[in-house]
């Protein structure tokens, strides 16, 4: 069976910390993708970033980075010097191209960059 | 590149009663998939339509359907509305779907009174 799991319900940060959203997952399938959506208060679900099971390269977009560990099953998401406008709520999903073609989505984690 | 469009944004309905969402992807997106997204159980999967064929479908009941026209637009549907399916409904379009970045719409919030 396919799982995310975002152990961290919400997390509460002043200004210009780093934070780290973690997101694990469990999968039998090994060729899957691990995606990172940001839903603000506004409600629309906003894409950040798609990773494919075969590319465990970290990546730097700005003040967001992401680390992908396959042995820990792991796909985690930091931003740098937060702001305010990062407050939202940060999903992780996955999805696998075998079989089903089921998106699964992680309880997401909302966040709250305090000024 | 116009994104993804849901009406109507809300709806106010009663026990019982049916209604019917509508979607519209991102041109040139064939697949479409719609969520329901409540505080207590996160974003749930319903279903995935890929070229007017349903391609996949989440643990919902019956009351629960959908179908895609041939210009990929979308429409679901639940009938004999419960008060448990208040929820924020959304659809996503994508180009092929699964494995496929999704672009999310507004949603459409139902209120079953």
């Amino acid at each position: 069976a396919q799982k995310v799991t975002q152990a961290q319900t919400e997390i509460s940060v002043v200004e210009k910390e780093d934070v780290t959203l973690d997101c694990v997952y469990e999968t039998r399938d090994t060729t899957y993708y691990l995606f990172w959506y940001k839903q603000p208060p506004s409600g629309e679900l906003v894409f950040l970033i798609r990773r494919n099971s075969f590319d465990e390269q970290n990546e730097i977009s700005g003040r967001y980075s992401w680390n992908f560990q396959k042995s820990t099953s792991s796909f985690n998401f930091t931003i740098t010097a937060s702001q305010v406008v990062d407050s939202a709520v940060y999903f992780c999903a996955l999805s696998s191209t075998s079989g089903t073609y089921k998106y699964i989505f992680g309880t997401g984690t909302r966040l709250k960059v305090l000024a | 590149k116009a994104g993804v469009t849901q009406t109507p944004r809300y709806l106010i309905k009663t026990r019982g009663q049916q209604v019917t969402l509508s979607c519209s992807p991102i041109s040139g997106h064939r697949s479409v998939s719609w969520y329901q997204q409540t505080p207590g159980q996160g974003l749930q999967f319903l279903f995935e339509y890929f070229s007017e064929t349903q391609r996949n479908k989440g643990n919902f009941p019956g009351r629960f359907s959908g179908r895609q026209f041939s210009n990929s637009r979308s429409e679901m549907n639940v009938s004999t509305l419960e008060l448990g399916d208040s929820a924020l409904y959304l659809c996503a379009s994508s180009l092929q779907g699964s494995g496929r970045e999704q672009f999310f719409g507004p949603g459409t919030r139902l209120t079953v009174l």
